[in-house]
């Protein structure tokens, strides 16, 4: 049972650069996240989804877009990479039943240079 | 909007000692969350506390929720060197949908 699976682990971009941040998970989770990492600033959300096919803001979503492939997967994409978003980006499914659990993935450590 | 404190942001203590860490939150929710994360690892769920008075207990760690003040606590009894971590809450809301809102951690240090 894999859980929520996030690739790459670690990236380095140059600045304008694009890339796209993968997430997969096997729990048949409706809804999935997600969030960005910062020294001293706790987890903030960039962007949620809901279901498949619905996607919406969260805290801090300039300068990224996100696709909900299916049901398993939710993508975070960068167009054109600036130092501000160098950050650990964490990906998250959660499961509305009795649990209300959110199970996190192991993260992205990203920096843009 | 939604804001979550917690505090002390930062914690050295001895091992053997018991301390409490707080969380506070600006607007009512129905579910407050506690997660430990170790350097350069993901985050671990500790406690889900979905009612008012909730309380739960796992090892050293005793964690409670106060709807009304919009209040929760950790507790650790007897501090070991292992619990050392940063701990967050998060409270739904906020963020959108279900999202959650974090506070922005409490550095944990226990010293032997």
């Amino acid at each position: 049972n894999a859980g929520v699976t996030q690739t790459p682990k670690f990236q380095v971009l140059k600045t304008g650069q694009s890339m796209t941040l993968q997430c997969a998970q096997d729990m048949n989770h409706n809804s999935m996240y997600w969030y960005r990492q910062d020294p001293g600033m706790g987890l903030r959300l960039i962007y949620y989804s809901a279901s498949e096919g619905t996607t919406d803001k969260g805290e801090v979503p300039n300068g990224y877009n996100v696709s909900r492939l299916n049901k398993r997967e939710f993508s975070l994409r960068l167009e054109s990479a600036a130092p501000s978003q160098t950050s650990v980006y964490f990906c998250a499914s959660s499961d509305l039943g009795p649990n209300y659990g959110y199970t996190f993935g192991s993260g992205t450590r990203l920096t843009v240079v | 909007e939604l804001k979550v404190e917690q505090n002390p942001l930062f914690l050295s203590m001895q091992e053997g000692k018991n301390y409490t860490i707080y969380c506070n939150y600006s607007t009512t929710s129905d579910r407050l969350y506690w997660y430990r994360q170790d350097p350069g690892k993901s985050l671990e769920s500790l406690f889900v506390l979905l009612s008012n008075g909730a309380v739960k207990q796992e090892g050293r760690l005793m964690a409670s929720l106060d709807t009304k003040a919009r209040l929760s606590t950790l507790h650790i009894t007897a501090a070991v060197h292992d619990l050392s971590a940063t701990y967050f809450c998060a409270v739904v809301g906020g963020g959108g949908a279900d999202g959650l809102t974090f506070g922005k951690g409490t550095h944990l240090i226990i010293q032997p």
